[in-house]
């Protein structure tokens, strides 16, 4: 079956631009998380849905904003954008059962803040 | 909240020996542990996981170890492969999907 799909997969944005990232998640999951990937830093939380509603949330300031449609996709929004932004962006799906499993990350989306 | 520290940062091992990258822990009621593994350029996969009800698990090549008292888990891949490189990252969480992630081990097996 088809992985999961995150569009665009490169963009460049200037500061005080916002920019929209999609992910797509492998049907049949209804969790999607999002991370942020810097060299250094490993994976930060950001947010994760699950039947159109945040469950998890971060520490990344309000700036930083998603949503999850009724077919389980997802959108993140980063808004003001900022250097410090630039950044791979990974989603991942998952059954989104009650208890904590496995991740199916996207390949990401890299943000290149100028 | 959780936070996950992860050792070493880099680790250069000969074909053939084994691995090993230490991860700790500061919430005590953290109870899920995934270890992922990135190749350069693609997406982190799922290698192993171990809840907090088990002490030990394996699979083929690859161990991961959990001792609550102290925090701290352990991932062991004995006979490393060239393939074997690659960054891995553990994790933390309280069995939700709120993981967070160690900085990461680079691994390079010299052939």
């Amino acid at each position: 079956k088809a992985g999961v799909t995150q569009t665009p997969r490169y963009l460049i944005k200037t500061r005080g631009q916002q920019v929209t990232l999609s992910c797509s998640p492998i049907s049949g999951h209804r969790s999607v998380s999002w991370y942020q990937q810097t060299p250094g830093q490993g994976l930060q939380f950001l947010f994760e849905y699950f039947s159109e509603t945040q469950r998890n949330k971060g520490n990344f300031p309000g700036r930083f904003s998603g949503r999850q449609f009724s077919n389980s996709r997802s959108e993140m929004n980063v808004s003001t954008l900022e250097l410090g932004d630039s950044a791979l962006y990974l989603c991942a799906s998952s059954l989104g059962g009650r208890a904590a499993g496995e991740l199916f990350f996207g390949e990401g989306s890299r943000l290149t803040v100028l | 909240g959780e936070n996950v520290e992860q050792h070493p940062s880099t680790l250069s091992v000969q074909e053939g020996d084994s691995a090993v990258i230490k991860c700790t822990y500061s919430d005590s009621a953290s109870n899920y542990f995934p270890w992922y593994k990135q190749e350069l350029g693609k997406r982190p996969q799922l290698i192993i996981d171990i809840r907090s009800n088990v002490g030990e698990k394996k699979d083929q090549r690859i161990a991961v170890t959990l001792n609550k008292t102290a925090k701290h888990f352990s991932l062991h891949i004995t006979e490393t492969q060239p393939e074997d490189s690659a960054v891995y990252f553990c994790a933390a969480s309280l069995n939700d999907y709120k993981l967070s992630f160690g900085a990461g081990t680079t691994v390079t097996v010299r052939a």
